[in-house]
């Protein structure tokens, strides 16, 4: 699986869109871009998903450029309850190692009032 | 409510015992997946299984073991063998060749 680069830290308004990258510039073309994020001593949960296409949910938006080396994740109006870390993993079908998600380190999200 | 429940989430035992945690999930999932998380960490992979019966080693899977005698359910044994077992413990589980995984509260396991 690709190797992702996240910053380890941001903050973000209450109320602001909050816009977190992720580089994962080995990425290889059957290889998804997941997202998940976790909040504090709680499990991580499930965000959104992309091949190469834009995509949209009730949660988020993930955009992925043209070359798929990187992708943002889109937070549109941040609250207080959006503060976690979130989590960039590449890989390919869930049949390829078993289904396992490599979580590096992520991002801490800060949302302030 | 469907979901993954996992008991308890705080856990203390000596060292040298073994201890056994549990995972439980109404999802009607295949897939079913243990992972250790330390401080400031992210996730290393213990085991997983993707069918009753069967199951494989994660990336750390020394000191530890399973069982999947029912797809609802998938325990992890935390074995005496295991050198630092004190840690936060997850479980997930997902609809087999789908990568959304959903996962429990977690066990924080503290080994005194």
């Amino acid at each position: 699986d690709a190797k992702t680069t996240q910053p380890p830290s941001m903050d973000c308004a209450e109320g602001r869109a909050a816009n977190l990258p992720c580089n994962h510039s080995t990425i290889s073309g059957n290889e998804y871009v997941y997202w998940y994020r976790q909040i504090h001593s709680q499990g991580p949960q499930y965000i959104i998903h992309g091949l190469k296409n834009n995509e949209t949910n009730e949660m988020a938006s993930l955009i992925i450029t043209e070359d798929r080396k990187s992708s943002t994740l889109i937070l549109p109006h941040a609250t207080l309850r959006d503060t976690a870390v979130y989590y960039c993993i590449v890989r390919e079908g869930a049949y390829n190692q078993g289904g396992k998600l490599i979580f590096g380190q992520g991002t801490e999200l800060s949302v302030k009032p | 409510d469907g979901g993954i429940t996992q008991s308890p989430k705080y856990l203390f035992r000596k060292e040298g015992q073994n201890v056994t945690l549990s995972c439980e999930q109404n999802l009607n999932h295949d897939a079913m997946y243990w992972y250790r998380q330390d401080p400031g960490q992210g996730l290393r992979l213990i085991y997983y299984s993707q069918i009753v019966n069967d199951f494989q080693k994660g990336d750390i899977a020394e000191g530890y073991s399973v069982s999947r005698e029912k797809k609802e359910s998938f325990p992890l044994t935390v074995t005496s063998a295991q050198k630092n077992p004190t840690a936060f413990y997850l479980c997930a589980s997902s609809i087999a060749g789908r990568n959304e995984q959903f996962f429990g509260p977690g066990t924080r396991l503290t080994v005194l």
